[in-house]
């Protein structure tokens, strides 16, 4: 079965450093990966997706995931953070042979000034 | 830009009574999901829905929820008889496709059964 980890619950870096989240995915065969972000009382936006090709792919907002096959990762970086940055943050996978997604526990993202 | 409505964005129930969750797809969309969060915890599948039938459903999708596409724009999620451990934000999502494409989340019903 599908399975997606993200080891950091709570994030702090400070506005305008380097951020990278990480996420683990156990998955047989190739997997479609997300990350989605959801800002206070607002849904789950996706910033961006891989589903074959480059590993590196960029998203929205300025940030950008690399495809591990090897270390079954899917980190997302953004070089410097913005005060607005400030959301929880969840790693999805998806596969071949079903429509769903499974989520990982979501990482809280805290910007300081 | 389209996207996903869902309404209300809470609902307060008295446990045991019946909830209608509703969602507007984003409008070419063919395929339309419902998952949950429970507070604290991660976000899980419950059911997806195409050609006005159940296409695939998660174990938590027992015979006390039902889904719906009564007018051709509005899915609906029915819980018959809540209970408090229904408590949940609950999402609506929408995709033009089944595989291959992204799923658009609405912003969530919060849930609260007491």
């Amino acid at each position: 079965a599908q399975s997606v980890t993200q080891p950091d619950i709570h994030i702090t870096v400070s506005e305008g450093a380097s951020l990278e989240l990480r996420c683990n995915y156990s998955y047989g065969a190739t997997p479609y990966l997300f990350w989605y972000v959801q800002s206070p009382g607002q849904g789950l936006q996706l910033l961006l997706k891989y589903f074959s090709g480059d590993t590196l792919v960029q998203g929205i907002k300025g940030f950008e995931a690399e495809f591990k096959r090897s270390q079954s990762s899917f980190n997302l970086r953004k070089p410097s953070v913005h005060w607005s940055d400030a959301a929880e943050y969840f790693c999805a996978v998806g596969s071949q042979g079903a429509q769903k997604l499974v989520f990982g526990q979501g990482t809280r993202l805290t910007i300081n000034p | 830009e389209p996207e996903v409505t869902q309404t209300p964005s809470h609902q307060v129930t008295q446990m045991g009574q019946e909830v209608i969750l509703r969602c507007v797809p984003i409008s070419n969309h063919l395929y339309f999901y419902w998952y949950r969060q429970i507070l604290g915890q991660k976000v899980e599948f419950l059911v997806s829905f195409y050609n006005n039938e159940i296409s695939e459903k998660s174990e938590i999708f027992d015979d006390q929820f039902s889904v719906e596409r009564p007018d051709g724009s509005n899915f609906t999620l029915k819980i018959r008889s809540t209970k408090l451990e229904d408590s949940a934000m609950y999402f609506c999502a929408s995709s033009v496709g089944g595989r291959y494409t992204e799923a658009f989340f609405g912003q969530g019903t919060r849930l609260t059964v007491v």
